[in-house]
C-alpha cells in the first residue's frame, strides 16, 4: 500500500513566521487530501489537490501538488494562534476505495 | 444538515470488558470507516463498511468487529478489552465511490483501566 512521509514532525514558530509542512511519497499518488486536527478535536477536511503541478490557496494557507505526483506541501502564511493543529496528509490504500492511511502528521505551535 | 456524530463521547471500561460504539454517517453518505488513534499518533484504520458489508480491513485482531445498518449507521465492537485499546475512536462517513473526501466525526474517547 501507499505511504506518505511527512515532515517535519513537530515545529514551533512565532505568531506572524511562515511556516511549511512536506509530504512524500516513494509512488505516484491519484491525490492527495490534507486535514487539520485542532488539539482535542477530530481530523477536518482541507483540501483535496488532483492535477499535476496543482495549486490552491485558502486565505493564508497554500497547498501545492508536486509535477510527479509524489510530494506535496502547505505553506501557511503570517501563523496565527488559530492555526495551531497537526496537519495530516494522508494517502489512500492500493484499492482506493477510501481507506485513508495517516502517518504522524505535523504538529504546529504558534506562539503568541 | 447533521454531520457525522458518534456516541458515546467518552467512556470507561476495565480490562476484559466489551464496549460497542455507534455512529451515524453524514447525510447522503453511505460508506462509514472507522478509526483508532492512539494519543500523539495519526488515526490507524480499523474497517470499512459499504452496503452493511466489510469492504476493507487494517490491521487488528478478530476482537475488533463491526456493523452496518441499512440506514447506514454503523457500530464499532471491541471485545475483551485490553490497557493498550484505550484510544479516541473515530468514525468517518464518505460517499460511495473510491477516493472521495471523509467527514470524521467528533469521535469517542475510550479509557480501559
Amino acid at each position: 500500500g501507499q505511504q506518505v512521509m511527512q515532515i517535519p514532525q513537530y515545529q514551533h514558530v512565532q505568531e506572524g513566521e511562515d511556516f511549511t509542512t512536506y509530504c512524500n511519497s516513494s509512488t505516484t499518488l491519484s491525490n492527495i487530501q490534507w486535514y487539520k486536527q485542532r488539539p482535542g478535536g477530530h481530523p477536518v477536511f482541507l483540501i483535496q489537490l488532483v492535477k499535476s503541478g496543482e495549486v490552491k490557496k485558502q486565505k493564508r494557507l497554500t497547498f501545492q501538488f508536486g509535477e510527479a505526483k509524489k510530494n506535496s506541501s502547505l505553506h501557511i502564511t503570517a501563523t496565527q494562534t488559530t492555526d495551531v493543529g497537526t496537519y495530516f496528509c494522508p494517502a489512500y490504500g492500493s484499492s482506493n476505495t477510501g481507506k485513508l492511511i495517516f502517518g504522524q502528521g505535523t504538529t504546529l505551535q504558534v506562539k503568541p | 444538515d447533521a454531520g457525522v456524530t458518534q456516541s458515546p463521547t467518552h467512556l470507561i471500561k476495565t480490562r476484559g470488558q466489551q464496549v460497542t460504539l455507534r455512529c451515524s454517517p453524514k447525510s447522503g453518505h453511505d460508506t462509514v470507516s472507522w478509526y483508532q488513534q492512539a494519543l500523539g499518533q495519526g488515526p490507524q484504520f480499523i474497517f470499512q463498511y459499504y452496503e452493511e458489508e466489510e469492504r476493507q480491513r487494517g490491521n487488528f485482531p478478530d476482537r475488533f468487529s463491526g456493523h452496518q445498518f441499512p440506514n447506514y449507521s454503523s457500530e464499532l465492537n471491541v471485545n475483551a478489552l485490553l490497557l493498550g485499546d484505550s484510544a479516541l475512536y473515530l468514525c468517518a462517513s464518505s460517499p460511495s465511490g473510491g477516493g472521495n473526501i471523509q467527514y470524521f466525526g467528533a469521535g469517542t474517547r475510550l479509557s480501559v483501566l
